[in-house]
């Protein structure tokens, strides 16, 4: 089993969806989650953290559930410009470990 | 605030010859990581600096493979020689911290190429 587990898409949307990826963890003992967004041929680049009484950050909410080793990311009103690949990274020890990422696309 | 630097951007090379990959972290930045992403596959953890000293090697995937950080600054990432299942990108990451609680800052990688 990985480590870190992504559904890897492609996740193809309208403009102006609601889009959710999920992603599930292997070692209970994790500190602390991200979401990373990569940009084709481009580095990865934080999106947001996720915290245990979840997060949002203007249309994106970010949710933690311990007890299940789940993550989400919501995506609300999605744009063009949201078009990438989604990374869920998990922390124990100042160790990250990465899924394989979501891929999203979205069209006008 | 420059960012973390990597260079070369591209590298292609011929089985058995030997490249070096440099990283520059942020100024300050005790903290080095360098990863590495194969095709079709996630970002791999290879080898964690805390300033001159190698924390955790435990990535790096054999003997063929070299990590430095001399003075703490940069740092380089050789690999000799090379084969041809060493092509991916290999990206590098800064913190002052460590990544618990913001994440870190990824270089632009370097995309290396074996043929």
């Amino acid at each position: 089993r990985k480590e870190v587990e992504q559904d890897p898409g492609p996740f193809n949307v309208p403009e102006g969806a609601t889009v959710a990826f999920n992603c599930t963890y292997s070692n209970s003992a994790s500190q602390s989650f991200f979401w990373y967004r990569q940009d084709c041929r481009k580095e990865p680049k934080l999106l947001m953290s996720v915290y245990s009484s979840g997060n949002e950050d203007g249309r994106f909410t970010a949710q933690l559930n311990r007890a299940s080793q789940y993550i989400s990311l919501l995506i609300r009103d999605s744009k063009l410009s949201d078009s990438a690949t989604y990374l869920c990274v998990v922390n124990k020890d100042n160790d990250m470990r990465f899924g394989a990422g979501t891929r999203l696309t979205v069209k006008p | 605030e420059a960012g973390v630097t990597q260079f070369p951007s591209h590298s292609v090379i011929e089985k058995g010859q030997t490249v070096t990959l440099r990283c520059d972290p942020i100024s300050g930045h005790d903290n080095l990581y360098w990863y590495r992403r194969v095709m079709g596959k996630e970002i791999k953890f290879l080898l964690h600096f805390v300033k001159e000293s190698k924390q955790d090697e435990s990535g790096m995937p054999n003997n063929r493979f070299l990590a430095e950080r001399t003075g703490g600054t940069y740092s380089t990432l050789k690999v000799q020689p090379a084969e041809l299942e060493d092509s991916g990108v290999y990206f590098c990451a800064s913190s002052q911290l460590g990544p618990a609680n913001y994440g870190y800052t990824f270089g632009s990688g370097t995309r290396l190429t074996v043929v």
